[in-house]
């Protein structure tokens, strides 16, 4: 199996941009779909981007994502930081099994 | 409107098994790809396996081959997830998560179900 490697944490400032990375050990990036989780304390993970950089209805388009064949690796940027945007994010992706694979999670801290 | 909901908080001593159900409304089960993912306290979400859309059947990730069985009621649009020999490090919150337009892309989730392990 292959892994997904993101930061422990992340934190900016309010209004600010950041980016979250998450790298994949073995097998390309670009082969398989890449989607980000958030998290809150307490709550379910919830989609903010699916198949690589789509987002669902009701999240802003303040989060975006994309995937860098030449790193390997997939990123979610967050613009315009809110201190709502504060909680854990997970990057999940697959391999050619079908065997799901969820990065360590990212802590983002909003100060 | 789609909605997940789990069974309630379970504590278990070592050895025993547990069973955690996912009802789904707004979807037919055959509709949807069902997994489980686990969350340990403190840490990240662990994919326990779930629907293999290559051949329609269960696929288990390896770390809990031979502990773990999925199973689905379609005709009560609810899924199962029975975990045996359960040991402390088991302790975690469990939740079903479900793919509607792409099976391994999971746009909605339970509410999560607290399985707690301890003598």
């Amino acid at each position: 199996n292959f892994r997904l490697t993101q930061p422990q944490s992340v934190s900016e400032s309010p209004g600010k941009t950041v980016t979250i990375s998450c790298t994949r050990s073995s097998g390309s990036i670009a082969s398989y779909s890449v989607q980000w989780y958030q998290q809150r304390p307490g709550s379910s993970p919830t989609t903010v981007i699916f198949g690589d950089n789509e987002r669902p209805s009701e999240v802003p388009d303040r989060f975006s994502g994309s995937v860098d064949s030449s790193s390997n690796s997939a990123s979610l940027t967050i613009s315009g930081l809110k201190t709502e945007d504060e909680a854990d994010y997970y990057c999940q992706s697959y391999d050619n099994t079908n065997h799901v694979v969820f990065g360590g999670g990212t802590k983002l801290t909003v100060l | 409107q789609v909605q997940v909901v789990q069974s309630g908080t379970e504590v278990k001593k070592p050895e025993a098994s547990v069973k955690v159900s996912c009802k789904v409304s707004g979807y037919r089960l055959t509709q949807i790809s069902m997994h489980w993912v686990r969350q340990t306290p403190g840490r990240g979400l662990e994919w326990m396996g779930g629907f293999d859309p290559e051949d329609g059947e269960t696929i288990i990730a390896q770390k809990f081959q031979g502990r773990v069985t999925m199973t689905e009621d379609t005709s009560a649009d609810t899924a199962y997830m029975h975990l045996i020999r359960l040991r402390p490090d088991d302790t975690a919150v469990y939740y079903c998560a479900i793919g509607t337009e792409t099976p391994l892309e999971f746009d909605f989730w339970g509410q999560g179900t607290l399985v707690t392990v301890s003598s």
